[in-house]
């Protein structure tokens, strides 16, 4: 079945460094992947839209300068958190359709991303 | 703007218990329901839908019927398992542009 594969699982970073985590799609092709963040104990929070060849659409209040999304290929999504606090340390998940909407998102593993 | 509302957990149960996770509802038009479920370490894999008013979803002996009238989308399972620990998440999908929303998430633990 499609496969979404995201890494690092997991990362620890210092404050104000920058941290990339990727999306990509094993057995088949996106044109639009979606990131999301998961806060503890609540739900997934759709952060933004990720379109190939274009740029991203953000959720109200996603900060686009902060969190950039590239999606360089119809396979392939990069989230960056750019000067990354502790206040970013959260869970993140990545997800594409593999055909049309509205047929099911798969999700990857997740990132555990952790700013000291 | 569309929402989702499950309940809060965390749900214990023993094997061969039954299991009923509720899950409403608020949106306009005519949303596709699912549920997701997220075992421990793993991302979250869809466990079943419903496109339409009284569709029954199923899969892996879960059951969830999509209920117009009280805008609800219930998840049940008569006899779980050890292996049905996990959390589940409902969601609905608006018809407009396919956006998930999510509910918080019910962790559930079955218990030998």
């Amino acid at each position: 079945g499609a496969v979404v594969s995201q890494h690092p699982s997991w990362v620890i970073c210092k404050s104000g460094t920058s941290v990339k985590i990727e999306c990509r799609s094993l057995d088949f092709q996106a044109t639009t992947m979606f990131w999301y963040r998961q806060f503890p104990k609540q739900s997934l929070m759709l952060m933004a839209t990720s379109n190939e060849g274009s740029k991203a659409t953000y959720e109200q209040g996603v900060e686009k300068d902060k969190f950039l999304i590239n999606h360089a290929s119809l396979t392939l999504s990069t989230l960056t958190v750019t000067s990354a606090h502790p206040e970013d340390s959260s869970f993140y998940i990545c997800s594409a359709r593999a055909g049309p909407a509205p047929s099911p998102l798969h999700f990857g593993n997740g990132t555990r991303l952790t700013v000291t | 703007g569309d929402s989702v509302t499950q309940m809060e957990g965390p749900v214990t149960l023993s094997e061969e218990a039954f299991l009923t996770i509720n899950c409403t509802y608020t949106a306009t038009g005519y949303p596709s329901l699912f549920w997701y479920v997220q075992y421990p370490g793993e991302g979250l894999q869809l466990l079943l839908k419903a496109t339409k008013a009284d569709d029954k979803g199923s899969n892996k002996g879960f059951e969830a019927t999509y209920r117009k009238e009280t805008t609800s989308f219930h998840l049940e399972k008569g006899s779980v398992q050890v292996s049905d620990s996990a959390v589940y998440f409902c969601a609905l999908s608006d018809p407009s542009d396919y956006k998930l929303s999510f509910g918080a998430g019910t962790t559930v633990t079955v218990r030998a």
